[in-house]
């Protein structure tokens, strides 16, 4: 069955430093997502992609934050400085359709980043 | 922010068990309602999604969805120590349907 895989499972840095976290959608989705989930809190949105542009973002996914798709396959987020409060976990997902109707969101397994 | 409430837990019931999982909301605009479980160290798996108000069924789950009173409910029937997980309940509005908000999740044991 396909699904959305992250690399990595647990990304380790310092504050101030860059972070990019790789994730691969189902192959044929078209609608991308990242959400993040800081310990003991609820799941949150960040920002949603399709057709190559941010579709929506939500009041966390600031300037710091990007998302790319540089290859028919990757989709990417990428945190420029990182925060002690950026620690959590991130999780990635698509689905199908072009938006103008609900499309069930398939999630990844999640990247863990700790921030020192 | 706090637009999905969600009763964290744990809940602890017997295998065999009818276990009862409820979302209050505040945000009447919310038409599309779902329910996601999660494994530790998984993401959240979609397992019921329901379009404005009334019941779903799908096997030993039922979700029920009451917009008068913001709230929704999971069912789980005869329960089994596989169910033990985390449960989320998520939102969205017919104008921004892919935008997801979620409760803080109810972490359920089921016990053999």
């Amino acid at each position: 069955e396909p699904e959305v895989t992250q690399t990595p499972s647990h990304q380790v840095t310092q504050m101030g430093q860059e972070v990019i976290l790789r994730c691969v959608p189902i192959s044929n989705h078209l609608y991308f997502y990242w959400y993040r989930q800081i310990l003991g809190q609820k799941v949150e949105f960040l920002v949603s992609f399709y057709n190559n542009e941010i579709s929506e973002k939500s009041e966390i996914f600031d300037d710091q934050f990007s998302v790319e798709r540089p290859d028919g396959s990757n989709f990417t987020l990428k945190i420029r400085s990182t925060k002690l409060e950026d620690s959590a976990m991130y999780f990635c997902a698509s689905s199908q359709g072009d938006g103008r109707s609900y499309n069930e969101q398939f999630f990844g397994p999640g990247t863990r980043l700790t921030v020192l | 922010q706090k637009e999905v409430e969600q009763d964290p837990g744990p809940l602890s019931v017997p295998e065999g068990a009818i276990v009862s999982l409820n979302c209050t909301y505040s945000n009447s605009a919310f038409q599309y309602f779902m329910w996601y479980r999660q494994y530790s160290r998984k993401g959240p798996e979609l397992l019921m999604y329901t379009y404005s108000s009334g019941n779903k069924e799908d096997g030993r789950f039922t979700a029920q969805v009451d917009k008068s009173s913001k709230y929704i409910s999971l069912f789980i029937r005869d329960s089994q120590p596989s169910d033990s997980a985390t449960y989320l309940c998520a939102m969205s509005t017919l104008g921004n349907f892919n935008k997801f908000y979620f409760g803080s999740g109810t972490k359920l044991n089921v016990k053999p």
